[in-house]
């Protein structure tokens, strides 16, 4: 089944530097590659996607790179700004087309 | 906030009590799921559900029991076999369920063993 990893565990930011946070999968068959951000108290919320037909994705300050030969996606958030804090999860479908997630990253963005 | 509604958001269980968490959606999804979140473990899957009166078990399904009756409704059973009950639950939906879509969340429930 598929395994996905996550790193780092946690991360702290200063204001207004960049923010990266890696995955690695292990079922080459998988074909979506979704991030979710969890602010504190609050729901999982899709914040970008990418499919393997394309290599980058980008939203405003945030982008997500994909590498289907290493088998590794990436989160990157440019310009952090406090409501940047929050836990971020990676995740990536299994061949049941169930998602499995990443342990999440906590960002901390400090002034 | 609407959407997906879960109840209540905080919930005790006493030893040897079965309790039961409601899910509710009106986004008119075939999919509905259970996850379980622990601190530094990510998202589990407890159960999922693709069609009405039809459901799988997920990664983490031993102590826990679901029922789909309707689609807008998807409850969770965490009975007394479930030794370690204590976590965050999150119930999502999503339009069909292959897996390769959005995932709806609701705002959780808090369960704590008295």
């Amino acid at each position: 089944g598929e395994n996905v990893e996550q790193h780092p565990s946690t991360l702290s930011v200063q204001e207004g530097d960049s923010a990266v946070i890696k995955c690695t999968y292990s079922d080459s068959a998988s074909n979506y590659f979704p991030w979710y951000k969890q602010e504190l108290g609050k729901r999982p919320q899709l914040i970008i996607d990418i499919r393997s037909n394309v290599g980058e994705k980008k939203d405003q300050r945030i982008a997500v790179t994909l590498n289907k030969t290493a088998k590794h996606f990436s989160l990157h958030i440019t310009e952090t700004q406090p409501e940047d804090s929050a836990v971020y999860f990676c995740a990536a479908p299994d061949s049941w087309g169930k998602l499995q997630f990443g342990a999440g990253t906590q960002v901390v963005v400090t002034p | 906030d609407g959407g997906i509604t879960q109840s209540p958001k905080y919930l005790f269980r006493k030893e040897g009590q079965n309790v039961t968490l409601s899910c509710e959606q009106n986004l008119n999804h075939d999919a509905m799921y259970w996850y379980r979140q622990d601190p530094g473990q990510g998202l589990r899957l407890i159960y999922y559900s693709q069609i009405v009166n039809d459901f799988q078990k997920g990664d983490i399904a031993e102590g826990y029991s679901v029922s789909r009756e309707k689609k807008e409704s998807f409850p969770l059973t965490v009975t007394s076999a479930q030794k370690n009950p204590t976590a965050f639950y999150l119930c999502a939906s999503s339009g069909t369920g292959t897996g390769e879509e959005k995932l709806f969340f609701g705002s959780g429930t808090q369960l704590s063993v008295l």
